[in-house]
């Protein structure tokens, strides 16, 4: 099956410092990774949407100053907040679609950011 | 835009029984996708089920079947037998398979608790 890998798993940075997290899509190329928001107990708030080579399209209400997606390959997208917040303090997970199956995607097991 | 409702913040149900999650959609799209998906406590996105709207028959995986009403848009998640790992947060989740970018868009989730 379709294996990706987000990392680190857990991240603790001080406030004002970035913070980058990965997302690799391990066994397939993934040419759209999708960068998600989840707040306890809550639902997934789509961020941002990555095409291999192009930029990202950030949802509305999202800072993409803020918030830096690069997908740089077909394997490999990376999130980078910067100059965190403790609000920016929550669960992220990234999610990968390939060009045989783009209606389905793959998700990473999440990265929780703790700013303090 | 599409909106995915469900109505359940939390659900309980004995191990072994039967229960039923909740789901309504919106959307003036004539194709698309719907997804259940679980995420445990390890917040791991576990694909439950897919179901394509052009597909009359309900979709089933096992334990794990779908009652798809496409003029109600309305697409139920049943699970028989239930076992204690099913224990988890369930998002309902809408894609338009007639866009570019295949986004997700997801309910608030139902919390199942199975006991035993």
């Amino acid at each position: 099956g379709a294996v990706v890998s987000q990392h680190p798993s857990r991240v603790i940075c001080k406030s004002g410092t970035s913070v980058k997290i990965e997302c690799r899509s391990l066994d397939f190329q993934a040419t759209t990774m999708f960068w998600y928001r989840q707040f306890p107990k809550q639902s997934l708030m789509l961020m941002a949407t990555s095409n291999e080579g192009s930029k990202a399209t950030y949802e509305q209400g999202v800072e993409k100053d803020k918030f830096l997606i690069n997908h740089a390959s077909l394997t490999l997208s990376t999130l980078t907040v910067t100059s965190a917040h403790p609000e920016d303090s929550s669960f992220y997970i990234c999610s990968a679609s390939s060009p045989r199956t783009t209606y389905e995607q793959y998700f990473g097991p999440g990265t929780r950011l703790t700013v303090t | 835009a599409q909106t995915v409702t469900q109505s359940q913040p939390e659900m309980s149900v004995q191990e072994a029984e039967t229960v039923t999650l909740s789901c309504t959609y919106d959307t003036s799209e004539s194709n698309y996708y719907l997804f259940w998906y679980k995420q445990p406590p390890s917040r791991q996105m576990i694909l439950v089920i897919r179901q394509e709207a052009y597909k009359q028959q309900n979709a089933t995986e096992n334990r794990f079947s779908v009652n798809f009403q496409k003029a109600a848009k309305s697409f139920s998640l049943k699970i028989s037998d239930s076992q204690l790992g099913d224990t988890a947060m369930y998002f309902c989740a809408f894609m338009n398979s007639g866009g570019s970018n295949y986004k997700l868009t997801f309910g608030k989730g139902t919390l199942l608790t199975v006991n035993p």
